[in-house]
């Protein structure tokens, strides 16, 4: 099936400093990617949509100068947490769509971010 | 608005016993249903899926049916197994966006 990989997988950083988290499709190409956020016990948040070649989509609330968002390629995309302080440590997960099979999202293995 | 609703968990059954996780939802014109599942400290895995009324989905031995009368997608196992012990999440697709639930935990104990 369809994979899609996330790195790093653990982060530690210290408040102040920015945090770039990579995700990949494998083996299939995405022009679609999504990134989500997930808090403890809760569901995912949708924090932005991210369509190769062209600017990310964000969601209400999510500020898009503290999370840049990168869609550089058919399946690589990059989030990155900027000036990263402690109510940013969370898990954020990637998903994608496959180009191919638009009605399924496949997700990656989560990034979990811990900023001291 | 389009959306999902889940069961509140958390849920734990003995191994062996049946389970069922209810869903429903609400969205205009016709979405595509799945079931994902979330391992402790991993991302979402699909589990299942259905892409129209009367469907089945149906993988390691979890079934749910697109139920476009009831609009619903109960996820449904015959004999659980302590292995299955993770979140269930149900979602929509409308060709657009997902939508996810809240998520059911699930504790299956020997």
């Amino acid at each position: 099936g369809a994979v899609v990989s996330q790195h790093p997988s653990r982060v530690i950083c210290k408040s102040g400093t920015s945090v770039k988290i990579e995700c990949r499709s494998l083996d299939f190409q995405a022009t679609t990617m999504f990134w989500y956020r997930q808090f403890p016990k809760k569901s995912l948040m949708l924090m932005a949509t991210s369509n190769e070649g062209s600017k990310a989509t964000y969601e209400q609330g999510v500020e898009k100068d503290k999370f840049l968002i990168n869609h550089a390629s058919l399946t690589l995309s990059t989030l990155t947490v900027t000036s990263a302080h402690p109510e940013d440590s969370s898990f954020y997960i990637c998903s994608a769509r496959d180009w191919g099979n638009q009605e399924t999202q496949y997700f990656g293995p989560g990034t979990r971010l811990l900023v001291l | 608005g389009d959306s999902v609703t889940q069961m509140e968990g958390p849920v734990t059954l003995s191994e062996e016993a049946f389970l069922t996780i209810n869903c429903t939802y609400t969205a205009t014109g016709y979405p595509s249903l799945f079931w994902y599942v979330q391992y402790p400290g991993e991302g979402l895995q699909l589990l299942l899926k259905a892409t129209k009324a009367d469907d089945k989905g149906s993988n390691k031995g979890f079934e749910a049916t697109y139920r476009k009368e009831t609009t619903s997608f109960h996820l449904e196992k015959g004999s659980v197994q302590v292995s299955d012990s993770a979140v269930y999440f149900c979602a929509l697709n409308t060709g657009n966006q997902f939508y996810f639930g809240t998520g059911t935990s699930l504790t299956v104990i020997p």
